[in-house]
C-alpha cells in the first residue's frame, strides 16, 4: 500500500493563479479531509468528504475548492491564489465510524504540499 | 471552537516523565493525539472516547475526563524519539475524526 500519497511536494505560485492539489489514496478509506498548518500552528481543517460524491465544509473553507468523484482521489483546487494561503497543505483519509476491528480515529496523513504564494 | 493545548512547550532529559493537556469549552464525544517530527505529516498515537474506552499506542497513554472537558497524554520515561509536537483532536459527537478540531500543538524536546 501506497497510503495516502500527494502531489506536488512544493509549488510556488503568483498571486491570481489557480492549481489542483492532489491527493489519492489506495486503503479503500471512506473519509477524506484538507488541512492547512501554518507555521507554528496546528491543523486547520478546509473541506472533508464521507463518500464519493460528498463533500462540506471545514473551518477555514474559503478560497478552496474539492470534489470527490472517486473513493481513492480527493483534489482540493485553490481558485485564485493569495499570499495568505501561504501554507503546508496535508491531506489525510480514514475509515468510516463503527468498522469492527478498525480505530474510528485514526487519521492516515499524506506527506504534505508546501505552497508559496507570492 | 479549538481545543486548548498546554503547555505550549516543554524540555525533558532522557528518562524523565511529562503530561500535555488539551481542554475544551464545549462537550466532548472523543480526543485524539498525534505527534509530528518536523518536516513530517502528523502520525496517529490515540483515540479516548467518550464513556472511557481507549485504544491506541502501547507506549503512551492518556485519559480523557468528560465532566472538564479535558485529556491528559503521559509520556512515561522519555526517549529521544518523543521528540517532535504533539496535537490534540477533538469532536463533539459521533462523528468521523476527519472532522475534528485540532489543537496548536505542544513542542516536545527530549535532549539525552
Amino acid at each position: 500500500n501506497a497510503g495516502v500519497t500527494q502531489t506536488p511536494k512544493f509549488q510556488v505560485l503568483k498571486t491570481g493563479q489557480s492549481m489542483t492539489l492532489q491527493c489519492a489514496q489506495d486503503m479503500n478509506h471512506e473519509y477524506m479531509s484538507w488541512y492547512r498548518q501554518d507555521p507554528g500552528m496546528g491543523l486547520r481543517l478546509i473541506h472533508y468528504s464521507v463518500g464519493a460524491g460528498i463533500t462540506d465544509q471545514g473551518e477555514v473553507p474559503n478560497g478552496y475548492n474539492v470534489s470527490r468523484s472517486t473513493t481513492e482521489d480527493f483534489p482540493l483546487r485553490l481558485l485564485s491564489a493569495a499570499p495568505s494561503q501561504t501554507s503546508v497543505y496535508f491531506c489525510a483519509s480514514s475509515y468510516g465510524l463503527g468498522l469492527a476491528g478498525k480505530l474510528d480515529g485514526e487519521q492516515f496523513f499524506g506527506p504534505g504540499t508546501r505552497l508559496t504564494v507570492l | 471552537q479549538q481545543p486548548v493545548q498546554s503547555p505550549q512547550a516543554v524540555i525533558l532529559r532522557e528518562g524523565e516523565d511529562a503530561v500535555i493537556n488539551c481542554s475544551s469549552s464545549k462537550a466532548l464525544y472523543s480526543v485524539h493525539w498525534y505527534r509530528q517530527k518536523h518536516g513530517e505529516a502528523p502520525v496517529f498515537l490515540m483515540i479516548l472516547l467518550k464513556g472511557g474506552e481507549q485504544k491506541g499506542h502501547d507506549k503512551i497513554s492518556a485519559s480523557f475526563n468528560e465532566k472538564k472537558q479535558q485529556s491528559s497524554l503521559y509520556l512515561t520515561a522519555s526517549q529521544l524519539s518523543y521528540s517532535g509536537t504533539y496535537f490534540c483532536g477533538t469532536a463533539p459527537y459521533n462523528t468521523n475524526a476527519g472532522k475534528s478540531t485540532f489543537g496548536d500543538g505542544t513542542t516536545l524536546t527530549v535532549k539525552p
